[in-house]
């Protein structure tokens, strides 16, 4: 059964550091794999989404990679700024999820972002 | 385009009542579902839609029903709430591709008494 864990579950850093969000999956048979940010009240959005054929995906200021064999994603945001203070979710479609499109989702990683 | 629109924003139910989550997207996607999300459990599947007539269950269907009408409208119905429904509510679609990300609603929270 595909598990997906989000390490570390909260982060404080000062605006400017660059930072890293972990996500690992315990199989690796998916058909992508994807970053979304959630806001206090708010739905999700969708920030990248990385194919299994991929290696990394790019938007602005964030890079995501992918490496299938050892289960492991990263998230990384270049000069934070405290807009970008949020949850971060990471979420694996599984190969064999078919019509169900079923996304197995992490606990998310907390991220706050100080002046 | 609006996206994925919720409604009500927030609920409060006494057990044994019933109501209905609207959901709606103007995107013509034909993948529509619903997600539960609740604290240290992440979001879980609870009902999806390939297209209008079409639903299935996810994996924690029990005490919710869904109808798929239209390819805009996926409403969402606790027939009897519970306390353990209290939770808040997601609605998300796509196109049926599976390489397509999802658009998400911005939610529906929901306590029951």
């Amino acid at each position: 059964k595909q598990e997906v864990t989000q390490i570390p579950a909260a982060l404080s850093v000062p605006e400017g550091e660059n930072l890293v969000l972990n996500c690992s999956f315990t199989d690796s048979a998916i058909y992508n794999l994807q970053w979304f940010r959630q806001d206090p009240g708010k739905g999700l959005t969708s920030l990248l989404l990385i194919q299994s054929s991929q290696r990394e995906q790019t938007s602005g200021r964030l890079n995501a990679s992918l490496d299938k064999s050892s289960g492991r994603s990263t998230l990384y945001i270049a000069a934070s700024q405290p807009g970008d203070s949020a949850t971060y979710l990471c979420a694996v479609k599984d190969f064999n999820a078919g019509n169900n499109r079923k996304l197995i989702w992490g606990l998310g990683t907390s991220l706050a972002v100080n002046p | 385009n609006a996206g994925v629109t919720q409604t009500p924003k927030f609920q409060v139910l006494k057990t044994g009542q019933s109501m209905t989550l609207q959901c709606a997207q103007d995107m013509n996607h034909e993948y529509m579902s619903w997600y539960r999300q609740d604290p240290g459990m992440g979001l879980r599947l609870i009902h999806y839609s390939v297209g209008a007539g079409i639903t299935d269950q996810g994996e924690v269907p029990n005490g919710y029903n869904v109808s798929r009408s239209t390819t805009e409208d996926f409403p969402l119905r606790l027939l009897s709430a519970a306390p353990s429904q209290t939770s808040v509510y997601f609605c998300a679609s796509s196109p049926l591709y599976s390489g397509e990300t999802q658009y998400f609603g911005p939610g529906t929270r929901l306590l029951v008494l």
